[in-house]
């Protein structure tokens, strides 16, 4: 079955504690990409990638590092992790051409930050 | 930069009444637009891409309208039924392949 997989899917830690949330895909994707979901706000792009070894800065990458060593994981790493990280984490996937092409999302990961 | 706003932020129908749902964007030349469902607790699920050289695209009873020249598009759901409550998201492209910009969301509850 197609799907990506974000781990884990709730986690409640303290500020200054490093974290990191997984993201994997298996359909052999390019395109990868991580946002967050705030009330009112809707979902902002935080990175993104368009293959191994490229990343570049959505709309809010402030406070976020991510790393994609294989073509699968993409991993979202909060280094020193604030209370205004506190959110809904969520992943996405496709081809290449990235967000011109469906999104397929993981579930989601919900962080609270104390 | 683009921006992408949906109108209202709730919504509640009674079964079977068809919803009609709003999205506006400020820069016109988009590529696609997107339609997305969203359920408590689980991820997004892409409903419809329409390009934007089409008018309107169909699924089952949702059908999305495009109209680029004044930045709206439209997702109509027919003969609504409770299990289309959810959260409805459209997204378009940034200006380059790699960025995506979201609307915040229509939540719609469709009682029985």
């Amino acid at each position: 079955e197609a799907q990506v997989t974000q781990n884990p899917r709730y986690l409640i830690t303290v500020t200054g504690k490093k974290l990191t949330v997984t993201c994997s895909q298996n359909m052999n994707h390019e395109y990868m990409s991580w946002y967050r979901q705030d009330p009112g706000l809707g979902l902002r792009q935080i990175y993104y990638s368009m293959n191994v070894e490229v990343t570049d800065k959505g709309d809010v990458p402030e406070g976020y590092k991510v790393s994609r060593k294989e073509k699968r994981n993409f991993p979202l790493i909060l280094e020193s992790p604030s209370p205004n990280q506190t959110s809904l984490y969520f992943c996405a996937s496709s081809t290449v051409r990235g967000a011109k092409n469906i999104q397929y999302f993981g579930a989601g990961t919900r962080l609270s930050v104390l | 930069k683009q921006e992408v706003t949906q109108i209202p932020a709730a919504l509640s129908v009674p079964e079977g009444e068809n919803l009609v749902l709003n999205c506006s964007f400020t820069d016109s030349a988009i590529y696609n637009l997107q339609w997305f469902r969203q359920d408590p607790g689980k991820g997004l699920t892409s409903l419809l891409l329409i390009q934007s050289s089409q008018r309107e695209q169909t699924s089952g009873r949702l059908n999305a309208s495009l109209d680029k020249s004044s930045g709206r598009s439209t997702l109509y759901i027919a003969a609504s039924q409770p299990g289309d409550s959810a959260t409805y998201l459209c997204a378009v492209p940034g200006s380059n392949d790699y960025k995506l910009s979201f609307g915040a969301g229509t939540t719609v509850t469709v009682r029985a």
